[in-house]
């Protein structure tokens, strides 16, 4: 059964950085697209971000490039995502996404872990 | 970037009725080379995560019931629902994964009459 488990989220002040966790189990990691997709509270989905198995390609929204990071390790079955530069605008569930079998949709989802950027 | 443009924003269908939700991409996502539209549909229920319903446009995911269907090519989709029950009220995205910048609709809120 595929599983992925978001950690790391919690309360930042604006202009700081949090570096959020997704473990991911039941599924051969290394040969996988990965993906971070955020709610804020109320609002739609956004995709984020984009990191192919090998992590020789990397893609970002303009809203989070330059500031959001995105990276893996193969070897630990996770993915990450550094934050820098928090803005309150970046409150929002951050979610982990698997790609399908077949394509670059999105397959399988974590729980989420909030995050919040207030003072 | 491709813009998602999901219509309408809220919908309130009777139990037993047909749900229609439409999604419009500002180019197409159809790649020539394959013959496949980019195009994904997902659920979402409040407090939990988005969930597979559609991809390659009119595919459905393992266990999704088949009254869900989607259809569309090039630039214009849509997501129907043939008989709405209780259980399928929640917000419906689409998402382009067409390239390398995925996006999604706003969403559409789905409601009983």
């Amino acid at each position: 059964e595929v599983q992925l488990v978001e950690s790391g989220g919690g309360l930042i002040q604006p202009g700081g950085s949090l570096r959020v966790s997704c473990a991911a189990s039941g599924f051969s990691f290394s040969t996988y697209s990965m993906n971070w997709v955020r709610q804020a509270p109320g609002k739609g989905l956004e995709w984020l971000s984009s990191i192919i198995a090998s992590s020789s390609a990397i893609y970002y929204a303009d809203s989070v490039k330059g500031r959001f990071t995105i990276s893996r390790d193969n070897a630990k079955n996770s993915l990450y995502l550094q934050m820098n530069s928090l803005r309150v605008e970046d409150t929002a569930m951050y979610y982990c996404v698997r790609e399908g079998d077949g394509g670059s949709y999105s397959a399988f989802w974590g729980q989420g872990t909030l995050v919040t950027v207030s003072s | 970037d491709i813009v998602m443009t999901q219509s309408p924003d809220s919908l309130a269908v009777s139990l037993g009725e047909r749900a229609t939700i439409n999604c419009k991409s500002s180019q197409s996502v159809l790649y020539s080379s394959n013959n496949k539209n980019y195009l994904a549909w997902y659920q979402q229920k409040p407090g939990q995560p988005p969930k597979l319903l559609i991809y390659w446009a009119s595919t459905r995911e393992s266990g999704v019931p088949d009254r869900f269907s989607g259809s569309g090519s090039g630039t214009d989709f849509t997501l129907t629902i043939s008989s709405l029950q209780a259980e399928d009220v929640a917000v419906y995205y689409c998402q382009q994964y067409y390239g390398t910048l995925y996006t999604f609709g706003q969403g559409t809120k789905l409601e009983i009459k």
